[in-house]
């Protein structure tokens, strides 16, 4: 069975610096995606950006990047010039091709102005 | 605009009561789900269904009951039989694992 691990709950940054979320999942699949989700405290899931394993370029969203590492199975996540409209629950998701999706627990990300 | 609504926004159970969680989704998908999320906590899978007529338990599903009659809805019965249904349900769709899930807005269940 697949599993997603993050390892921080909570973080906090300061409005305009650089924060960077950590994921880490185990599988012995070889085709999958993997997704960064955000939810605000409206608590509607937004996805951020998604990664397929084959494509060895990390993808990138405007302020959004994930560094993406297939053999230490990391995905972890950038955010650039934080902003305070990013302050929210982010969750790591691993997707495979049963269209079965497991999420992690979340990190809890503040940004301060 | 393509969506997923889930109805209410807010429910109220008694001790005892059967409620109804809505869910409808206009985007053709054919794989639907239910998650469950306690305060600061992340997503437990309750059921899912990837085809009309046919659906799964997920890791949370006693207590719960679903139905897949049409290929637009999939209803959430929360019965009696959970003893701690408060909580934030979450229902979501799939069209494609390239695509990931596109979520509703939620319902928050408080028991009274």
């Amino acid at each position: 069975a697949q599993t997603v691990t993050q390892s921080q709950p909570e973080m906090s940054v300061q409005e305009a610096e650089t924060v960077t979320l950590s994921c880490t999942y185990d599988t012995s699949e070889n085709n999958y995606y993997l997704f960064w989700y955000k939810q605000p405290p409206s608590r509607q899931m937004i996805l951020v950006i998604r990664q397929e394993a084959y494509k060895q370029q990390n993808a990138t969203e405007n302020r959004f990047s994930v560094n993406f590492q297939k053999a230490a199975k990391s995905f972890s996540l950038k955010i650039s010039d934080s902003q305070l409209g990013d302050t929210a629950m982010y969750f790591c998701a691993f997707m495979n091709n049963n269209n079965d999706m497991r999420f992690g627990a979340g990190t809890r990300l503040t940004v301060k102005p | 605009d393509g969506g997923i609504t889930q109805s209410p926004k807010y429910l109220f159970r008694k001790e005892g009561q059967n409620v109804t969680l809505s869910c409808e989704q206009n985007l053709n998908h054919d794989a639907m789900y239910w998650y469950r999320q306690d305060p600061g906590q992340g997503l437990r899978l309750i059921y899912y269904s990837q085809i009309v007529n046919d659906f799964q338990k997920g890791d949370i599903a006693e207590g719960y009951s679903v139905s897949r009659e049409k290929k637009e809805s999939f209803p959430l019965t929360v019965t009696s039989a959970q003893k701690n249904p408060t909580a934030f349900y979450l229902c979501a769709s799939s069209g494609g694992f390239n695509y990931g899930y596109t979520f509703g807005s939620g319902t928050r269940l408080t028991v009274v």
